[in-house]
């Protein structure tokens, strides 16, 4: 497609459980990012892929988050045994190289019961 | 101290108004993004700036680096302008990006 898509666009899910938030780059784009925006804060980075370097993890809340990246391409989100302060939308950003602009997806929202 | 830093923090606006949205740093950095982000979620990257000025359409966007701080400015203002305005830096040496809180930008017809 011609922008980043991220799907489930929302997913409601009871604690403990775990979820997958999956995100397609823009074709071509080697850098792919992964951050967090919780109700009323800001921005906050997760996860970065730079093509086939190992990934900068350290924006990661806690060992229940992981994230991989097949192929240079698709990337999913794993959280696992869901936490309330897990709620939050969940966006990833392509760009072409390290540092380029950045194109977003339109967000997974996640809400924790 | 957030490291990234955004004033106001609110802003409400007559329509044809010139705006200025205002970005300062406190960290090294290699390159300063302007993003926009409206109601319902979707961020749309505006300007990526590492010196100078950039200019699109209304929006103009400069950045000082030796004094740490970046405006936003938006001529002849409109109501499809409302929207929050985020400023990022990256960090020198680093690839993460640091945010700021953004701007609440209300445009009234």
């Amino acid at each position: 497609g011609a922008g980043v898509s991220q799907s489930p666009s929302n997913k409601v899910t009871e604690k403990g459980k775990d979820v997958e938030l999956r995100c397609d780059p823009i074709s071509g784009h080697t850098a792919l990012y992964w951050y967090r925006q919780s109700l009323g804060q800001g921005l906050e980075f997760l996860i970065y892929f730079q093509g086939n370097s190992a990934p900068d993890k350290s924006g990661l809340p806690s060992d229940r988050f992981s994230a991989e990246r097949t192929g240079g391409s698709v990337s999913t989100l794993t959280i696992q045994r869901t936490q309330q302060e897990d709620s939050a939308v969940y966006l990833c950003a392509s760009s072409l190289s390290k540092t380029g602009e950045l194109f977003f997806g339109e967000g997974s929202r996640l809400t924790v019961l | 101290k957030n490291e990234v830093e955004q004033s106001p923090q609110n802003l409400t606006a007559q329509e044809g108004e010139f705006i200025t949205i205002n970005c300062s740093y406190s960290v090294g950095i290699s390159a300063l993004h302007w993003l926009q982000q409206h109601p319902g979620g979707g961020i749309v990257s505006l300007f990526m700036l590492s010196s100078g000025k950039k200019k699109h359409g209304r929006l103009i966007a400069t950045i000082n680096i030796q004094e740490k701080h970046s405006s936003l400015h938006i001529t002849a203002s409109h109501p499809r302008d409302s929207a929050v305005y985020i400023c990022a830096v990256r960090k020198g040496g680093s690839e993460k990006l640091v945010f700021g809180k953004g701007m609440k930008l209300t445009v009234n017809p």
